[in-house]
């Protein structure tokens, strides 16, 4: 069975601190995705990677970076939190161009 | 580039009844439509996928979508919901290719309430 993990379901962290965010797949997939999901804006992508070392930015990257050293993790990083950057986070991977396997997210606070 | 809007933010209906969430797309090239359900405290769960072929696509727990590409919508439908079925629905597109990488364009999401 298809398996998209997340390090942690929820994650309360103080404004400055720099928080990092794991996912990880057991499926072999190519590509792995961060999005970040709030209410009334559906996910909007942070950051993708289609290979290990790779990554490309999305259409919010800014306050946000990402590392794949393995192919089966993907790690988001945020480098100094502030409060706008409270949110679910998703991560998701995929061997095709048509599927996607989401994790269960991380649920991210910061005060 | 492609976007997607969901019509309703929510959805109220009652058990048993049918309800259709609806969902329109623009893009100027080929693509393929998704529909993702999350459950409470949950990720997100494909529930069907149009690529090709019929229009009429047929996904789990009794839903189904149809692919309308003169009115580039993509609306989803059951014709019986039960409480189990309260949950947020977002519908997703990309471009088609052959290979690589996709990135998934989401709808605002549509919150599906279901009442006794």
């Amino acid at each position: 069975d298809v398996k998209v993990t997340q390090s942690s379901r929820y994650l309360v962290k103080r404004t400055g601190e720099k928080v990092f965010l794991e996912c990880v797949q057991d499926m072999d997939h190519e590509n792995m995705f961060w999005y970040r999901q709030d209410p009334g804006l559906g996910l909007r992508l942070i950051y993708f990677s289609y290979d290990v070392k790779m990554k490309e930015k999305g259409d919010i990257p800014e306050g946000y970076s990402v590392s794949r050293e393995k192919k089966e993790r993907f790690s988001l990083i945020l480098e100094s939190a502030s409060t706008n950057q409270t949110s679910m986070y998703l991560c998701a991977s995929s061997s095709t161009p048509y599927e996607q396997y989401f994790g269960p997210g991380t649920r991210l606070t910061v005060t | 580039a492609q976007s997607v809007t969901q019509l309703d933010s929510q959805v109220p209906v009652f058990e048993e009844a049918p309800v259709e969430l609806r969902c329109n797309y623009s893009s100027s090239v080929s693509v393929y439509l998704f529909w993702y359900v999350q459950y409470p405290n949950q990720g997100l769960q494909l529930l069907l996928k149009y690529l090709s072929g019929s229009t009429l696509v047929k996904g789990i727990n009794g839903f189904e979508a149809e692919f309308n590409k003169s009115q580039t919508s993509f609306h989803l439908r059951k014709p019986s919901v039960h409480i189990s079925d309260t949950a947020e629905y977002f519908c997703a597109v990309t471009r088609q290719r052959s290979g690589g990488y996709n990135k998934l364009i989401f709808g605002a999401g549509t919150r599906l309430a279901v009442h006794p």
